[in-house]
């Protein structure tokens, strides 16, 4: 079963408008996290954020803002006034504390963004 | 500056030859591992290592086999026994390999076999 959902595929939006990335997660542990990466056409993942299981506090870091409900099992991403530089898949990753060694991230299928000038 | 590197970008090879992608990494982490990226699928786990002269197989190994004699490289071959062996290939490393660790990537190998 896969442990992270990205149900959008592909979304495309016109520069300005706000889009929200959903993320829907599946695990059996209490202490986990969360992460977000983007991924621009160069092809390097780039780090975005880290949630733990135990805080669901929103967090927003300029234009970017993520909102995390235990209760939904989701950990979705907000890109406020989107600019075409934002164009690229987006992935959430889900990391479980039980695992042990080696810290195997689950990664979903990734969001494909474009921001239409 | 620190970082992950990956050569070659690109690398071509013919069908049945064993090919060897190269990851070496300066930020002093402990851990390092490899995924495959295919359209639509997301990364999936080949291999990682926690720690130097020990790796562990991931979700999808068969056809594929590392080493790691230093702390920095962690190489990965792609055997002639790996049946779809084109895709792009990203390396990364974290910390410690910890649950709460972030992991940095490289910027990734496109394999592609003719």
């Amino acid at each position: 079963a896969q442990k992270v959902t990205q149900a959008q595929t592909e979304i495309s939006v016109v520069e300005k408008e706000d889009v929200t990335l959903d993320c829907v997660y599946e695990t059996r542990d209490t202490t986990y996290y969360l992460f977000w990466y983007k991924q621009p056409p160069s092809g390097e993942l780039v780090f975005l954020i880290r949630r733990n299981s135990f805080d669901e506090q929103n967090e927003i870091s300029g234009r970017y803002s993520w909102n995390f409900q235990k209760s939904t099992s989701s950990f979705n991403f907000t890109i406020t006034a989107s600019q075409v530089v934002d164009s690229a898949v987006y992935f959430c990753a889900l990391s479980e504390a039980t695992q042990g060694a080696g810290n195997q991230f689950y990664f979903g299928t990734g969001t494909s963004l474009t921001v239409i000038p | 500056d620190g970082g992950i590197t990956q050569s070659p970008k690109y690398l071509f090879r013919k069908e049945g030859q064993n090919v060897t992608l190269s990851c070496e990494q300066n930020l002093n982490h402990d851990a390092m591992y490899w995924y495959r990226q295919d359209p639509g699928q997301g990364l999936r786990l080949i291999y990682y290592s926690q720690i130097v002269n020990d790796f562990q197989k991931g979700d999808i190994a068969e056809g594929y086999s590392v080493s790691r004699e230093k702390k920095e490289s962690f190489p990965l071959t792609v055997t002639s026994a790996q049946k779809n062996p084109t895709a792009f290939y990203l390396c990364a490393s974290s910390i410690k390999g910890l649950a709460n660790n972030e992991q940095f990537f490289g910027p990734g190998t496109r394999l592609t076999v003719l």
